[in-house]
């Protein structure tokens, strides 16, 4: 059973248009929630994190929402650069453990 | 900028060989994972480490082994290889828990 869904494959966004990326996810036990970015055939890229008692982090052009009652969040990058595309994945964290659970990922495409 | 490294980038072997994969992190971080990604695939935890002498399995069955005899070195032996372990294998390392810091990966195949 996957705790941390990424319900849509990809995304196509017009440069200069918000992006936004969804996750979802079950375990009410996360504490902290992270995104990364991922070229392909490199490492994921740290972006933003959010801890589990807020609602709202925000760096530069990347904001993370935390919505709890709905166990949903979601990352807005604005605007779009054509160098955004890549794949996003969200992560979370469990309480009192070192694990980190992933997404699938999402693949975001910005075009010119 | 994370500062953790993985060598070598691309292998290509021959079923049956040995092999280590190397991950060194100059941040001085106890914390150090091994995972691994198949294409479209979430990561999947196959080994941590707290510190110097101290290593766990994750949540993936693998049949790889760590060591981490100092902090900042992790690597990752395959005694024997096999076509089922072509996969990406990722290094990472944390300074706290709400930040990861990844290496750029080893894309192993094994033929």
């Amino acid at each position: 059973d996957q705790q941390v869904k990424q319900n849509s494959p990809s995304l196509s966004v017009q440069e200069g248009r918000i992006s936004i990326l969804n996750c979802d996810y079950t375990n009410s036990m996360f504490d902290y929630f992270l995104w990364y970015k991922k070229y392909p055939a490199e490492g994921p890229t740290f972006l933003i994190s959010i801890s589990s008692i807020k609602d709202k982090n925000e760096d530069g052009r990347f904001t993370v929402f935390l919505n709890k009652s709905a166990k949903h969040l979601s990352l807005h990058i604005v605007p779009s650069q054509p160098g955004d595309s890549a794949v996003y994945f969200c992560a979370a964290t469990i309480s009192g453990t070192y694990k980190y659970i992933f997404g699938t990922g999402t693949r975001l495409k910005v075009l010119a | 900028e994370a500062d953790i490294y993985q060598t070598p980038r691309y292998l290509v072997i021959g079923t049956g060989k040995k092999i280590t994969l190397e991950c060194s992190q100059t941040m001085g971080h106890d914390k150090m994972y091994w995972y691994q990604q198949d294409p479209g695939m979430e990561l999947h935890l196959i080994h941590y480490s707290y510190g110097v002498n101290s290593t766990e399995k994750g949540d993936l069955s693998s049949e790889s082994t760590v060591s981490r005899i100092r902090t900042e070195h992790f690597p990752l032996t395959l005694e024997s290889a096999r076509p089922s372990h072509t996969s990406q294998y990722l290094c990472a390392s944390r300074p706290d828990r709400n930040t990861q810091y990844f290496g750029p990966g080893t894309r192993l195949t094994v033929l």
